[in-house]
């Protein structure tokens, strides 16, 4: 069965300082791996995923995230942190040739102004 | 328009009633979820199904039963509520055919069991 952990609940960052949120998993085979994020009161919206190919993923409002199979790691990063970013945060894996996802028990971002 | 849509977005009950959470969907999405959101625990899966014949149990589906009345509509009941199903609901969507696999949220449904 496959696991997400995000070994942190809470994230605080100065505005304009990069942002690194952790994540690591568990999975049978090849992963897929993505990042959701959830502003208050509102659903999950899809950031970022990795499937296959650069180690290095590009996804929405300026985060990325490197993929780390040696460390079974999949860090959800941003350069210069905003305000705006405060949120929670969610890491999720599936195994290939399944849909259905699992995911972290969630990170909480808060950048301070 | 949401592509998710998730009614009613809060309710209050008392232990023992029969609650019925709706979604429906505009994506033209054949895989729909319902997962249950608890502080600290992240999501949970309670019941998924990839089509209309389709449905399957998740990790925590105790409690639970499901309905996909078309492609679109798919809702989760609580035959007879509990206080520890007082949660955040979200109903998601996926696509099949693809490899990529990312699921689309609705907005949720607050749920509280006195």
């Amino acid at each position: 069965a496959q696991s997400v952990a995000q070994p942190e609940d809470q994230v605080n960052v100065a505005e304009g300082n990069p942002l690194t949120v952790k994540c690591t998993y568990s999975v049978s085979g090849n992963p897929y791996l993505f990042w959701y994020v959830q502003y208050p009161n509102r659903g999950l919206q899809f950031l970022l995923k990795y499937i296959t190919g650069d180690n290095l993923v590009k996804g929405s409002y300026g985060f990325e995230a490197e993929f780390n199979k040696s460390q079974t790691s999949f860090h959800l990063k941003k350069p210069s942190a905003l305000v705006s970013d405060s949120a929670l945060y969610f890491c999720a894996v599936r195994p290939l040739g399944d849909y259905k996802l699992s995911f972290g028990a969630g990170t909480t971002v808060t950048v301070r102004a | 328009d949401a592509d998710v849509t998730q009614t009613p977005r809060n309710r209050i009950t008392k232990t023992g009633k029969r609650i019925m959470l709706e979604c429906s969907q505009t994506k033209g999405h054949d895989r729909m979820y319902w997962y249950r959101q608890d502080p600290g625990l992240g999501l949970q899966l309670i019941y998924y199904s990839f089509d209309v014949k389709d449905i399957n149990k998740g990790e925590i589906s105790d409690g639970y039963s499901v309905s996909r009345q078309a492609q679109a509509k798919f809702s989760l009941s609580l035959e007879s509520a509990i206080p520890n199903q007082t949660a955040l609901y979200f109903c998601a969507t996926g696509r099949s055919g693809g490899p990529t696999g990312e699921l689309f949220f609705g907005e949720g449904s607050r749920l509280t069991v006195l």
